[in-house]
């Protein structure tokens, strides 16, 4: 059965700095997710990870995802208030439900 | 194109009441899933069904949990004899059939039900 881990649980953040969230899984996941929740919200899709070093990236945030170390980070470049959420990483392993890790929250201070 | 609509957003039920929260896919969307997440928790899943389908309810409780997804109409997630413990938001998310390209999920806002 597929497990999903982050760390950390809690990062905050100062303005302008650089910060990594990391997200490791047990056993093969065929793609890995990565969301956003603000307070009270729903989940919000930031990214979709299919192979082996793949990268993608969306303004400050960027995610990478290396199938044989079973491990996929979130990158933020310069964090900036906006960026205040928990942050989801999940995987899909056989059949179609995603596995979530326990988040990530984040809080950017000025 | 409306995305995934779950309604209502709260519900405030009490002991021992039934709660029916319900899920409309996105259009084109034949999959449906729902998760529950507790305060400050992730989300976990419960059920994943298709039309008419219960494909995997692995995450169910054994009592008191049902879901449907009938042939018209919302998907159903239904909580009998509710308890305190039962409260959390409760999340659908909606999928194309797997083999479609950039397989996706898209989630409703949630429902949060409260047991007083």
């Amino acid at each position: 059965e597929l497990k999903v881990e982050q760390n950390p649980l809690f990062l905050s953040m100062q303005e302008g700095k650089n910060y990594t969230i990391y997200c490791n899984y047990s056993t093969t996941s065929d793609r890995l997710y990565w969301y956003r929740q603000d307070p009270g919200k729903s989940l919000e899709s930031l990214f979709v990870l299919l192979s082996n070093g793949a990268v993608k990236q969306e303004g400050r945030l960027m995610a990478s995802l290396d199938t044989k170390a079973r491990l996929s980070t979130l990158h933020i470049t310069a964090a900036v208030h906006d960026l205040s959420a928990t942050y989801f990483c999940a995987g899909k392993a056989a059949g179609n439900k995603l596995t979530f890790g326990g988040g990530t929250r984040v809080l950017v201070k000025p | 194109n409306a995305g995934v609509m779950q309604n209502p957003r709260h519900l405030v039920r009490r002991r021992g009441q039934e709660a029916r929260l319900r899920c409309s896919p996105m259009k084109g969307h034949s999959h449906v899933y729902w998760y529950r997440q507790l305060p400050e928790e992730g989300l976990k899943f419960m059920v994943y069904l298709q039309k008419e389908n219960i494909i995997d309810e692995s995450g169910m409780p054994k009592e008191r949990f049902s879901a449907e997804f009938p042939k018209e109409g919302p998907s159903i997630l239904r909580i009998q004899q509710v308890v305190r413990g039962d409260s959390a938001a409760y999340f659908c998310a909606s999928s194309p059939p797997s083999r479609t390209p950039n397989y996706g999920y898209t989630f409703g806002s949630g429902t949060r039900l409260t047991v007083v």
